[in-house]
């Protein structure tokens, strides 16, 4: 069966510092991969989207990138974090096929103080 | 008008009850729909996936599409304190980058 994995599950780190979160599946091969930022209140946000090694397609202008150095490897990174950047980041994962559903990770929560 | 609207709740239920949940939406052309269920400080976790109108159950668990007045429910029969989490519908028109979330549900079975 496939699983996801996120890491760390919490983060917290001062206001200029850089980042990097990785998200990795197991058991498929060439998934969609999928970050998301979850805000109270705000619902899911979808950030970045890859359907292949070094693919990427962004949703959002912002203070973050993605890559995908392996196929079912994905990271999100900043640079420089702002305190706009705390939230909950979600990874997630689904099959090439067109409409096949996401399966999320377990989320890491970061706090940028 | 928000894409998809949902009531965020909290919704509070004495065990054994059943839970009704809905999202209404305004694009007449999401035809896949999901419901997740996501427990504190977790990822949201796939419970229902349903394709164009009509009813879908799976245990508990019983989702219906009703895209003549764009409305989708979840209902959750003999709720059980495990229950208890937020719910999300998400839905699309096509492709799984294109899916609109709702804000989710905050669901709370009382033992």
């Amino acid at each position: 069966s496939q699983t996801i994995h996120q890491w760390p599950a919490t983060l917290v780190q001062p206001v200029g510092s850089p980042l990097s979160l990785e998200c990795t599946v197991e058991g498929t091969s060439n998934p969609n991969l999928y970050w998301y930022r979850q805000a109270a209140g705000r619902g899911l946000q979808l950030l970045f989207y890859s359907v292949g090694i070094g693919q990427i397609s962004s949703e959002v202008p912002q203070n973050l990138s993605a890559s995908r150095p392996q196929d079912r490897q994905f990271i999100l990174s900043s640079k420089k974090l702002l305190l706009s950047d705390s939230g909950f980041y979600l990874c997630a994962w689904s099959t090439g096929s067109y409409n096949s559903p996401l399966h999320f990770g377990n989320g890491t929560r970061l706090t940028v103080t | 008008q928000k894409e998809v609207e949902q009531d965020p709740g909290p919704l509070s239920v004495p065990e054994g009850a059943i839970v009704s949940l809905n999202c209404t939406y305004s694009n007449s052309a999401f035809q896949y729909f999901m419901w997740y269920r996501q427990y504190s400080r977790k990822g949201p976790e796939l419970l229902m996936y349903t394709y164009s109108s009509g009813n879908k159950e799976d245990g508990r668990f019983t989702a219906q599409v009703d895209k003549s007045s764009k409305y989708i429910s979840l209902f959750i029969r003999d709720s059980q304190p495990s229950d208890s989490a937020t719910y999300l519908c998400a839905m699309s028109a096509g492709g799984n980058n294109r899916l609109a979330f709702g804000k989710g549900n905050q669901v709370v079975v009382i033992p």
